[in-house]
């Protein structure tokens, strides 16, 4: 029973290198979020989608862009990464509107340098 | 100011007290308010959840939710040094997808 799985756990990158985020759920979910946590500014919604093939901004979207071009699987991109962009990133899924449980992955660590 | 307020701690307490985490919010429209568990290193995991006004309780935890000052309140009876975690309050407009988190706070029970 893996849940939401992220990959990679760990990552370090230059300034300006580009990577993608993997989150993928294996509980049919149609919802999926990305999440940044940063010391003392909690958990930040970056996008999130709704469906397969949508996708919607959330609070702090600039620098980031993502993918949902199959129900099971959200993708996160950096295309030019920047020290700002240290953070823990958590992916969630729940299934569907109107029921409040999100399921996390256990989150990727990525520091730029 | 942000949609969601919550005090980061650390809040320290001995083993077998009373905790209350507490989250102000600012729109009016939340319906939909949570309280997820995070320990360290960890996702979060959803502890308690109410939609709307009132209490909600579950073993040592009572949820409760104050619309008219737009407060919410996580009480954690008999407390234990496994209760040690970040405590993060979570709302949700009925009609919007998007789950706000607080900053989390930090809670430290000591044996």
């Amino acid at each position: 029973n893996a849940g939401v799985t992220q990959t990679p756990k760990f990552r370090v990158l230059k300034t300006g290198q580009s990577m993608t985020l993997l989150c993928a759920q294996d509980m049919n979910h149609e919802y999926m979020y990305w999440y940044r946590q940063d010391p003392g500014m909690g958990l930040r919604l970056i996008h999130y989608s709704v469906g397969e093939g949508t996708t919607a901004k959330g609070e702090v979207p600039d620098g980031y862009n993502v993918s949902r071009l199959k129900k099971q699987n959200f993708l996160l991109g950096l295309e030019s990464a920047a020290p700002s962009q240290t953070s823990v990133y958590f992916c969630a899924s729940k299934v569907g509107r109107g029921n409040t449980e999100a399921f996390f992955g256990q989150g990727t660590r990525l520091t730029v340098v | 100011q942000k949609e969601v307020e919550q005090d980061p701690g650390p809040l320290s307490v001995p083993e077998g007290a009373i905790v209350s985490l507490n989250c102000t919010y600012s729109n009016s429209a939340f319906q939909y308010f949570m309280w997820y568990r995070q320990y360290s290193r960890k996702g979060p995991e959803l502890l308690m959840y109410t939609y709307s006004s009132g209490n909600k309780e579950d073993g040592r935890f009572t949820a409760q939710v104050d619309k008219s000052s737009k407060y919410i309140s996580l009480f954690i009876r008999d407390s234990q040094p496994s209760d040690s975690a970040t405590y993060l309050c979570a709302m949700r407009v009925g009609r919007d997808d998007k789950i706000i988190f607080g900053k989390g706070t930090r809670l430290h029970i000591l044996p």
